[in-house]
């Protein structure tokens, strides 16, 4: 099973609006990153946060994390059409070499 | 290179042939892994490199699967007799290390369709 896994599945908004994303993680981990994927080809790294952090930015980009609850949360402010494309948790375990993956939150931006 | 090269960009072969996929990794980067990706779905691991230890191989499916790296550098994904099944978009990524608090550099991809 996945050790990540993204909520919700699948997001449309407007515009200007906010999008939210979140996932969720069963063990210990390193670190958790955010990537974005367009049609289904290469993932674009987003923003890694080791697990002794809980916040952290990146333009408008802001990703949380929350390890008593083992759960992250990224947030798009001021989304654009461009933001369009399918986003990915991914953990990076304590004892493994290789980050899992999970199924994706598909993000559709309306202009 | 400047990124991860991934070739074929796109392969479609009959059912029971052989198939190559091969990756370039970012120059430096000790670290290679091999995901797939089927339709709509997330990346299951298959393989990664770290530097010359042992590859940890517990994500290949069977033993139709298997992926050497020469020289630290260039990884060739092989699958051997394909199967409908096998049809997916095969991802190389590299990383400066392996279990470390480092991002991916995801290569294209190789679509690969068996029929």
């Amino acid at each position: 099973s996945q050790q990540g896994e993204e909520d919700p599945q699948a997001l449309s908004i407007q515009e200007g609006e906010n999008a939210t994303m979140n996932c969720s993680y069963k063990t210990s981990i390193n670190n958790l990153q955010w990537y974005r994927q367009n049609s289904g080809r290469g993932l674009v790294h987003l923003i890694l946060i080791r697990s002794n952090e809980r916040e952290k930015h990146s333009g408008r980009l802001r990703v949380t994390l929350d390890t008593s609850k083992k759960s992250s949360s990224l947030l798009i402010t001021a989304s654009r059409a461009a933001d369009t494309a399918s986003y990915f948790c991914a953990t990076g375990g304590t004892n493994a070499g290789k980050s899992t993956f999970g199924d994706g939150t598909t993000l559709t931006v309306k202009p | 290179g400047a990124g991860v090269s991934q070739s074929p960009s796109n392969k479609v072969t009959e059912k029971g042939k052989d198939v190559e996929l091969r990756c370039d990794p970012i120059s430096g980067h000790t670290a290679l892994y091999w995901y797939r990706q089927s339709l709509g779905q997330g990346l299951e691991f298959l393989i990664y490199f770290q530097g010359n230890s042992a590859p940890d191989k517990s994500g290949l499916p069977s033993d139709r699967f298997s992926a050497e790296r020469t020289g630290g550098s260039v990884s060739t994904l092989t699958i051997q007799r394909t199967q409908q099944e096998d049809s997916a978009v095969y991802l190389c990524a590299s990383s400066l290390a392996a279990g470390e608090n480092y991002g991916y550099t995801f290569g294209s991809g190789t679509r690969l369709t068996v029929v």
